[in-house]
C-alpha cells in the first residue's frame, strides 16, 4: 500500500526558477490537500480539491497553482520562486471528511 | 479563519507519568475534532476522528475527550513512553460544507528516560 507519495524529498531553488511538486495517492480517496510548515506556525493550508477537476483555495495560497485532472494526482506548483516559499510540504488526502487524513512524508523546499 | 489554541506548546514528562494536554477551538458550526500524532522526521498520522458532544475515544495508553458545546477536546496518554515523544496536533473542521481542516499549532512532547 502507497498511500500519498510526494516527490522529491528534498529540493533547491533560486530565487526566480520554478518547480513542481508531485502528489499522487492510491486510495481513491476524492479529497487531496497541500499544506507547508513553517517552524512555531503548525500547518497551513495552500490549496485543496474536492475531486477531479475541482480546486480552491486555502489560507495561503498567493505564488502557487494547482490542477486535479485525475482522482489520484495533485500537483502543487511554484512559477517563481520566492525566499519566503522555503518551507516543508506536506500533501495529503481524505475520503471526503472520514477517517482523518493521510499525509505524504513532505519535500523540504529551500528557496536562495 | 477559525482559531484553533493548543496547550501547552511543549511539555517534558517523566517516564512512567501520565499527562494530558488541551485543544481549543470555536464551539459554534463544529463538525469533527482530528488528532493527530507527528514524530520528528515523519509525517503525521491520524489518532483519533471525534464527531460527537462527550466523545471518548482510546488507543491504547491514549485516549480522547470531547466537548463541542464549550469547544475544547483533551488528550491524555497514561504510562508515558520514550517512543510517545511526539508532536501531537489537533484540527477542527466546521460544518461550513468545505470539509478542510484547520491544524492547531501543536503541542510538542518529551518523555524523560
Amino acid at each position: 500500500n502507497a498511500g500519498v507519495t510526494q516527490t522529491p524529498k528534498f529540493r533547491i531553488l533560486k530565487i526566480g526558477q520554478s518547480m513542481t511538486l508531485q502528489c499522487t495517492q492510491d486510495m481513491n480517496h476524492n479529497y487531496m490537500y497541500w499544506y507547508r510548515q513553517d517552524p512555531g506556525m503548525g500547518l497551513k493550508l495552500i490549496y485543496y480539491s474536492v475531486g477531479a477537476g475541482i480546486t480552491d483555495k486555502g489560507e495561503v495560497p498567493n505564488g502557487y497553482n494547482v490542477s486535479r485532472s485525475t482522482t489520484e494526482d495533485f500537483p502543487l506548483r511554484l512559477e517563481l520562486a520566492a525566499p519566503s516559499q522555503t518551507s516543508v510540504y506536506f500533501c495529503a488526502s481524505s475520503f471526503e471528511a472520514g477517517p482523518g487524513y493521510t499525509f505524504g512524508s513532505g519535500t523540504r523546499l529551500t528557496v536562495v | 479563519i477559525l482559531n484553533v489554541e493548543q496547550s501547552p506548546q511543549s511539555l517534558h514528562v517523566q517516564e512512567g507519568d501520565s499527562t494530558n494536554f488541551t485543544c481549543s477551538f470555536p464551539s459554534s458550526n463544529f463538525y469533527a475534532l482530528h488528532w493527530y500524532r507527528w514524530e520528528t522526521a515523519k509525517s503525521p498520522e491520524a489518532l483519533f476522528v471525534m464527531t460527537l458532544n462527550g466523545d471518548e475515544k482510546k488507543k491504547g495508553r491514549i485516549s480522547a475527550t470531547l466537548n463541542t458545546k464549550e469547544g475544547y477536546s483533551y488528550l491524555y496518554i497514561k504510562g508515558s513512553q520514550p517512543e510517545d515523544s511526539a508532536t501531537y496536533l489537533c484540527a477542527f473542521i466546521s460544518n461550513f460544507g468545505n470539509e478542510k481542516l484547520t491544524f492547531g499549532t501543536g503541542t510538542r512532547l518529551t518523555i524523560i528516560p
